[in-house]
């Protein structure tokens, strides 16, 4: 069974900075791509950024770029977001999630406050 | 520039059936997208992937209730014999070279 638990959300000051992981279970991490989306309070989905299955390549939303870095170790199957500069409207739910032959997978989400 | 638009309300009596649409931007039409539903204070839950000719897959554990279908440039999802957990957010999603995600359709069983 596909398992993604994120995990490293809380309360943190603008300006900050915050890592959230994703610890992954029960398929070959290594082979997948990669991805984060953030919901903030009452709005919709918004995708943040993706790796490949290597590590090699990222991509990033126009809103985070140069502020949030994405990365992976495959020999941990663990998935990572290093968030800097973090803002207000940074304040959401962010979850980790992939796309396989059988279809996307979600986890359940750590929640990430920035405020004073 | 890939744009999924979805209307932002929905609603239905208990035991009738909802169609919810999709439309993808104009030059976009062949896409293939994915439908996903999110309950009150959930994370959201993969329902299906939809092809451009109606063809699709579902999540495992996903009812026969849920069903999708395509015309064009729009993507449909279809609950038939509404239940009360099926009152949620329902989005679209589509890739390019990023994910990209319709605004969400708010499904309010009556």
């Amino acid at each position: 069974e596909v398992q993604l638990v994120e995990s490293g959300g809380g309360l943190v000051q603008p300006g900050g900075s915050l890592r959230l992981s994703c610890a992954a279970s029960g398929f070959t991490f290594s082979s997948y791509w990669m991805h984060w989306v953030r919901q903030a309070p009452g709005k919709g989905l918004v995708w943040v950024s993706r790796i490949n299955s290597d590590g090699s390549s990222t991509s990033y939303a126009d809103s985070v770029k140069g502020r949030f870095t994405i990365s992976r170790d495959n020999a941990k199957n663990t998935l990572y977001l290093q968030m800097n500069s973090l803002r207000a409207e940074d304040t959401a739910v962010y979850y980790c999630a992939i796309a396989t032959p059988g279809g996307f997978y979600w986890g359940q989400g750590t929640l990430v406050t920035v405020s004073s | 520039q890939l744009v999924l638009t979805q209307s932002p309300s929905a609603s239905a009596s208990l035991g009738a059936s909802v169609k919810l649409t999709c439309t993808l931007s104009s030059g976009h039409s062949s896409y293939a997208i994915a439908w996903h539903q999110q309950q009150p204070e959930k994370g959201p839950r993969y329902l299906m992937k939809l092809n451009s000719d109606g063809s699709h897959s579902k999540g495992d554990g996903i009812p026969d209730r849920f069903s999708g279908s395509s015309s064009g440039a729009e993507r449909y999802l279809t609950i038939s014999s509404l239940q009360s957990e099926d009152e949620a957010d329902y989005y679209c999603q589509t890739w390019g070279t990023a994910w990209v995600f319709g605004g969400g359709t708010k499904l309010t069983v009556l």
